[in-house]
């Protein structure tokens, strides 16, 4: 099982320039998501998608941009790239969740770090 | 909102001990989820053990636990006989509090342990 698939592992960007974090699972999961992480702080919510056609901002999306044609896939856009994106990118999938107290985690691609200079 | 604290940056323990991770939570809803992940130097995320806000017991995985204080709004990770590959990040978070989806994560605490 491949479970959440992120590529690039690694990219350097120019100020300014934009690119697409691909995010893949093959896990039929519905819910999808994207956190960022700094470097010594927790992860924060960008965008997440609880189904095909349908997606939500999080705490931090300016900047970015995300769509979701299908159930497996969750890319992420960057458009005019800026230091301050520089970090690591999670992507996660998990279950259908009917209620808060849902035992169902996310599972976690294993990252994209991104370098803006 | 929902919120997560973990107040210990960093901790030490020596190898084949018990280490207790804080984490305390805030939220109004009745109905919420609390994780724990590790996160090795490696970079991946890798889902330890969970409890629900309506569970009666502590939940075990291992040599995992979780010290499930409702009435404090605390959920703590015990990790019980250290090993060496112990040694990472690790981060509680909640789901709840207005969102059934997402999950709040907190800023974590590293973990070393000490052959």
């Amino acid at each position: 099982n491949a479970g959440v698939t992120q590529t690039p592992k690694f990219r350097i960007l120019k100020i300014g320039q934009s690119m697409t974090l691909q995010c893949a699972q093959d896990m039929n999961h519905n819910y999808m998501y994207w956190y960022r992480q700094d470097p010594g702080m927790g992860l924060k919510l960008i965008y997440y998608s609880v189904g095909a056609g349908i997606t939500d901002k999080g705490e931090v999306p300016n900047g970015y941009n995300v769509s979701r044609s299908t159930t497996e896939d969750f890319p992420l856009r960057l458009e005019l790239a800026a230091p301050s994106q520089t970090s690591v990118y999670f992507c996660a999938s998990s279950f259908s969740v009917r209620v808060a107290a849902s035992n169902s985690p996310l599972h976690f691609g294993n990252g994209t770090r991104l370098t803006v200079t | 909102a929902q919120k997560i604290t973990q107040t210990q940056p960093g901790m030490f323990v020596q190898e084949k001990e018990a280490v207790t991770l804080d984490c305390t939570y805030d939220t109004s809803d009745p109905s919420y989820g609390l994780f724990w992940y590790k996160q090795p130097s490696s970079g991946e995320m890798i889902f330890l053990i969970y409890q629900g806000s309506y569970d009666q017991q502590n939940a075990t995985e291992g040599r995992y636990s979780l010290n499930f204080q409702k009435a404090r709004k605390s959920a703590n990770l015990v990790i019980s006989a250290s090993q060496l590959g112990d040694s990472a990040m690790y981060f509680c978070a909640m789901r709840g509090g207005g969102s059934n989806y997402k999950l709040t994560f907190g800023k974590g605490t590293l973990l070393t342990v000490n052959p």
